[in-house]
């Protein structure tokens, strides 16, 4: 229940498409939703964040819909660049009665093709 | 400043040695997180410090210890490790356990041979 299940493993796209990330969870008590970018040799940055009382939210060329009822959100990056080829990582986070988790999905590699 | 630093970036230690991981940031955050990290894996946390205490030990093993000397510096001392352990060791810090926006360091990159 803990778990984040995150697809595709890995996605291709030529560049100005727009891959698409999925994720799904289990556990109602989450209620932050973050996207975390990470090239290789560099620590994960947050890209852009949710929570559960918005379906929609926009930064730049990046977007997170979100699925209360079926408990799936996922990233949309407009408009894609080479320089967006990096490890996706979705995670969800929650802290109730003291205990605080933040889990992180499987990640997704984008390649974005010039 | 929205930087956190970790040293060293590389570490190579034998199953027998003691070594400590450096973190530090100076945004005046006051939660303070440590992850490992396996190759082609997403980040796992193992410690969470908020206001200088330990509020979270996601049951790591005791060869895995923590220390918050002040709000800024966060370090993990290592022992007795074991070569499974090789992995990023990644640091990150919040402006308190409550915000959930985490920004992460660089890692350290730790061999155990």
């Amino acid at each position: 229940q803990q778990q984040v299940k995150q697809s595709p493993q890995s996605l291709i796209v030529q560049k100005g498409g727009i891959p698409i990330i999925n994720c799904a969870y289990e556990n109602t008590a989450f209620d932050y939703f973050p996207w975390y970018q990470q090239f290789p040799g560099k620590g994960p940055a947050l890209l852009i964040a949710i929570r559960p009382d918005v379906s929609e939210k926009k930064e730049g060329r990046f977007t997170i819909s979100f699925n209360k009822s079926a408990k799936q959100f996922s990233l949309h990056i407009m408009d894609s660049q080479p320089g967006d080829s990096a490890t996706y990582f979705c995670a969800a986070s929650s802290i109730t009665s003291g205990t605080y988790k933040y889990i992180f999905g499987t990640g997704t590699r984008l390649k974005v093709l010039a | 400043d929205t930087e956190v630093t970790q040293t060293p970036k590389h570490l190579v230690m034998g199953m027998t040695n003691k070594k400590s991981l450096k973190c530090e940031q100076h945004m005046g955050h006051r939660a303070m997180y440590w992850y490992k990290q396996k190759a082609k894996k997403p980040p796992e946390l193992m410690f969470v410090y908020s206001y200088e205490k330990l509020s979270i030990n996601e049951s790591v093993p005791s060869r895995f210890s923590p220390e918050c000397p002040n709000s800024s510096l966060l370090n993990l001392h290592l022992h007795a490790l074991q070569p499974e352990d090789s992995a990023l060791y990644l640091c990150a810090s919040s402006q308190d356990r409550g915000a959930r926006e985490q920004y992460f360091g660089p890692g350290t990159r730790l061999t155990v041979t």
